[in-house]
């Protein structure tokens, strides 16, 4: 019954690796985004896809790439993975950009 | 300013007390707010919406002013499962973005 789901939970790498994140909700949502908490605590929008196309594209470094296959799911690919990744990365979904639901986090840790 | 702004806290309250927490944002064209709840080491939770007519659940209260651009939420009869840190989230007009605040973290203490 999980709405919003993500895969790996964890996930623990070394510099210079390329990991891939997995999103997936069955809440026949239309709009999907990507958030990243620091450890500061400071969630910040990295990209969202509505209908399976980009309408969110904040200023991220271009070795993020979002891919959404169809509107259940987004993905996020991460190449050449550096210290500063390091930080939980959140899956939302909405219905027309109202509230959002989270998935549980991947906690990514690159050394 | 800071398109959202919360007060960090920690906010230490007794059991039993009314707590109320504000958010302010910069947008006067803003039109959708929400607020969350976010224990530690798990996602962000819709607690609430905020209308404008003002949202109650329960113990909870959110109101908006939008005259000085802040949203408020009130959480009357504390209680220890209460503790968490609070975000809220206001919409950037004519987009789906939000902005999240840094979030407010109350301790209920027994």
């Amino acid at each position: 019954d999980t709405a919003v789901s993500q895969t790996p939970k964890y996930l623990v790498t070394q510099m210079g690796n390329d990991k891939s994140i997995k999103c997936e909700q069955n809440l026949g949502h239309d709009t999907m985004y990507w958030y990243k908490q620091d450890s500061k605590k400071f969630l910040k929008i990295m990209f969202s896809y509505n209908n399976k196309e980009l309408i969110i594209n904040e200023t991220v470094p271009n070795r993020f790439s979002p891919k959404s296959p169809d509107k259940a799911h987004l993905n996020l690919h991460i190449n050449s993975l550096e210290l500063g990744d390091s930080a939980v990365y959140f899956c939302a979904s909405s219905l027309r950009g109202y509230e959002q639901y989270f998935g549980p986090g991947t906690r990514l840790t690159v050394t | 300013r800071k398109e959202v702004e919360q007060d960090p806290g920690p906010f230490n309250v007794p059991e039993g007390a009314t707590v109320a927490f504000n958010c302010t944002y910069s947008n006067s064209a803003s039109q959708s707010f929400f607020w969350y709840r976010q224990d530690c080491r798990k996602e962000p939770k819709l607690l609430m919406s905020v209308y404008s007519s003002g949202n109650e659940d329960g113990r909870f209260t959110a109101q908006l002013n939008r005259a000085s651009q802040y949203i408020s939420l009130l959480i009357r009869d504390s209680k220890l499962s209460d503790s968490a840190t609070y975000l809220c989230a206001v919409n950037i007009p004519g987009t789906y973005k939000y902005i999240f605040g840094t979030g407010t973290r109350l301790k209920v203490l027994a």
